[in-house]
């Protein structure tokens, strides 16, 4: 199956900044990824669809301001969180679809803590 | 309105057989039925997927009714390293759909 790699696999930053999460196909073109955000003991959100080469498609709810999305190529979508608060610690988690299959491929995770 | 209903938790001991039963009543003659294991801060794992009748793999097996409106996720002999969520899906086939997860069921093995 496909390999997705996510990078950093936690992080802190102080409340203000702006962090960058990044997540690779490593084996796979994705041309869509998707990123989740889990919160303790609550299932995975969706939170927007990435979309290489064009714009991501955010859920309801999901400010596309805060939650910057680039697609630049077939193996690498980033999120960036900006202006992160505190109420943004949570676990972001992306995935790849196989083409042709409802079988998804999820990074290993990235933990952003916000102090 | 939700498209699959699971226990929140269940409780199993090393050994035993753990069946898990997801409802999905409304699911649509394309659906196909998911399940996923997730260990804490990891990203989830693809266990099973099924259409109808029974699915077997290595790691499990998945059940589905002829009306498909539930099915049940089949763990033999677990272990203390199957303590996890597990997530049940009903998404369409095809590339380019999210997927929606439900509550989960956590699955707590004792020795």
């Amino acid at each position: 199956g496909a390999v997705v790699s996510q990078h950093p696999s936690w992080v802190i930053c102080k409340s203000g900044t702006s962090v960058k999460i990044e997540c690779r196909s490593l084996d796979f073109q994705a041309t869509t990824m998707f990123w989740y955000r889990q919160f303790p003991k609550q299932s995975l959100m969706l939170m927007a669809t990435s979309n290489e080469g064009s714009k991501a498609t955010y859920e309801q709810g999901v400010e596309k301001d805060k939650f910057l999305i680039n697609h630049a190529s077939l193996t690498l979508s980033t999120l960036t969180v900006t202006s992160a608060h505190p109420e943004d610690s949570s676990f972001y988690i992306c995935s790849v679809l196989a083409h042709m299959n409802t079988e998804a491929f999820f990074g290993q995770g990235t933990r952003l803590t916000v102090v | 309105l939700a498209k699959t209903t699971q226990p929140i938790s269940m409780d199993s001991y090393e050994g035993q057989e753990v069946n898990i039963t997801c409802s999905h009543n409304n699911i649509a003659t394309n659906d196909y039925i998911t399940w996923y294991q997730q260990f804490p801060s990891q990203g989830p794992r693809f266990i099973i997927q099924g259409y109808k009748t029974k699915v077997t793999n290595e790691v499990a097996s998945l059940f589905i009714p002829a009306d498909r409106k539930s099915s049940t996720l089949s763990l033999p002999r677990v272990s203390l390293s199957d303590t996890a969520v597990y997530y049940c899906l009903v998404e369409k086939s095809g590339a380019g759909n999210m997927l929606t997860f439900g509550g989960g069921t956590r699955l707590m093995v004792k020795p």
